[in-house]
């Protein structure tokens, strides 16, 4: 079963606009990843956060992550046309040595010209 | 360093044949995973190997798939004999484990499309 769900499954949004998308996971984690997929290409990572952490920054993008709720959103802001593409979160753990990931189905980020 | 390398990009092939699918991943990685992409499932975990080593297969659908691992720089995923409903895009992943929680950023490569007719 999947650990972790994002919402929305799909958005549309102009270009210039600030993109929110929600992952939500049952079990405790020690990490959580995005990942960005563009069409007909494989998955690239974009940025961790551990469980420790509430908020992390990288570029564009900002990640939260709330473990009490077992929730963390990722915000690209001034969205552009190149950041059409898929975007999934992964979580791994519990437990020491958890190598494997987990990954949602998604939300599919449509960012118009 | 040219990523995860995987081969072929297509595959398409009719029911009951066998198919292998390959995998080169990141020099100096340590542990491979191989994923099934479908619109149904999305990306599904169907095994993963630490140091050549299967560590949890689980997710492997049934006996017709298997996967080896007979060196740290090649894997290959083998379904025979082959189902329509095998019909997907299967990735390769690589990632560089380290210790007890490790930062375990996977690189994935391109993929291979499947189709089974």
């Amino acid at each position: 079963s999947q650990q972790g769900e994002e919402d929305p499954q799909a958005l549309s949004i102009q270009e210039g606009e600030n993109a929110t998308m929600n992952c939500s996971y049952k079990t405790s984690i020690n990490n959580l990843q995005w990942y960005r997929q563009n069409s007909g290409r494989g998955l690239v990572h974009l940025i961790l956060i551990r469980s420790n952490e509430r908020e992390k920054h990288s570029g564009r993008l900002r990640v939260t992550l709330d473990t009490s709720k077992k929730s963390s959103s990722l915000l690209i802001t001034a969205s552009r046309a190149a950041d059409t593409a898929s975007y999934f979160c992964a979580t791994d753990g519990p437990g020491a040595g958890s190598y494997q990931l987990t990954f949602g189905k998604g939300t599919k980020l449509s960012v118009i010209p | 360093d040219a990523g995860v390398i995987q081969s072929p990009r297509h595959e398409v092939t009719e029911m009951g044949q066998e198919v292998t699918l390959r995998c080169k991943p990141i020099s100096g990685h340590n542990s491979l995973f191989w994923y099934r992409q479908t619109m149904m499932r999305g990306l599904e975990l169907l095994i993963y190997f630490n140091n050549n080593v299967p560590i949890d297969d689980s997710g492997m659908p049934e006996d017709r798939f298997s996967a080896k691992m007979p060196n740290a720089s090649f894997s290959t995923l083998k379904i025979q004999p082959s189902e329509p409903r095998d019909s997907a895009v299967y990735f390769c992943a690589s990632s560089l484990a380290r210790g007890t929680y490790s930062y375990n950023e996977q690189f994935f490569g391109p993929g291979t499309r499947l189709t089974v007719l």
